[in-house]
């Protein structure tokens, strides 16, 4: 079974604090994701990487970076937490091309 | 897909009955991928079912079925035989035009009534 593991289930930050959140997929997957979930706007993407040290921005990239210095490991960083970045942060990951994305269990984030 | 709509936010169905959960969405290829995603409470995001819009044939998995009308750009979910396990929230989601991204509706929470 493809397992997507997440650093943390629930995070307590405040505002202006660099904020990182981890993902680990052990499939050797090339495609890995994170998005954002917030309640009536479903998922939305933030970044995707297709391989290691490439990333492309997704739809709301605005306030995040991330990192992938190895195949497995997708980093997601607030340089400078923002209180409407309190979210639910799920990372994904997937073979190309993308039939199906495996999900990690998400990362609650609250930025006080 | 380029937007993803789903127009029900919430929806109930008594345990044993069959459900549709609806979907639309705009797209301006010809050959795409649709799919349904099913995220319980506290667990994760899993695939319910894949179609291939090529595919004149709707697509089934045990209870969970579709009906896709590709000209309407319609992508309902039918579950038949509602289970308790079934209570989640159902996400339906589009492949992009260049096969590197998915486009998620806002989803609609399922409520499974005993």
């Amino acid at each position: 079974d493809v397992k997507v593991t997440q650093s943390s289930r629930y995070l307590v930050k405040r505002t202006g604090e660099k904020v990182f959140l981890e993902c680990v997929q052990d499939m050797d997957h090339e495609n890995m994701f994170w998005y954002r979930q917030d309640p009536g706007l479903g998922l939305r993407l933030i970044y995707f990487s297709y391989d290691v040290k490439m990333k492309e921005k997704g739809d709301i990239p605005e306030g995040y970076s991330v990192s992938r210095e190895k195949k497995e490991r997708f980093s997601l960083i607030l340089e400078s937490a923002s209180t409407n970045q309190t979210s639910m942060y799920l990372c994904a990951s997937s073979l190309p091309p993308i039939y199906e994305q495996y999900f990690g269990p998400g990362t609650r984030l609250t930025v006080t | 897909a380029q937007t993803v709509t789903q127009s029900q936010p919430e929806m109930s169905v008594q345990e044993a009955e069959t459900v549709t959960l609806s979907c639309t969405y705009d797209t301006s290829e010809s050959d795409y991928y649709l799919f349904w995603y099913k995220q319980p409470p506290s667990r994760q995001m899993i695939l319910v079912i894949r179609q291939e819009a090529y595919k004149q044939q709707n697509a089934t998995e045990n209870r969970f079925s579709v009906n896709f009308q590709k000209a309407a750009k319609s992508f309902s979910l039918k579950i038949s035989d509602s289970q308790l396990g079934d209570a989640a929230m159902y996400f339906c989601a589009g492949l992009n035009n260049a096969g590197n991204m998915l486009t998620f509706g806002g989803g609609t929470r399922l409520m499974v009534k005993p």
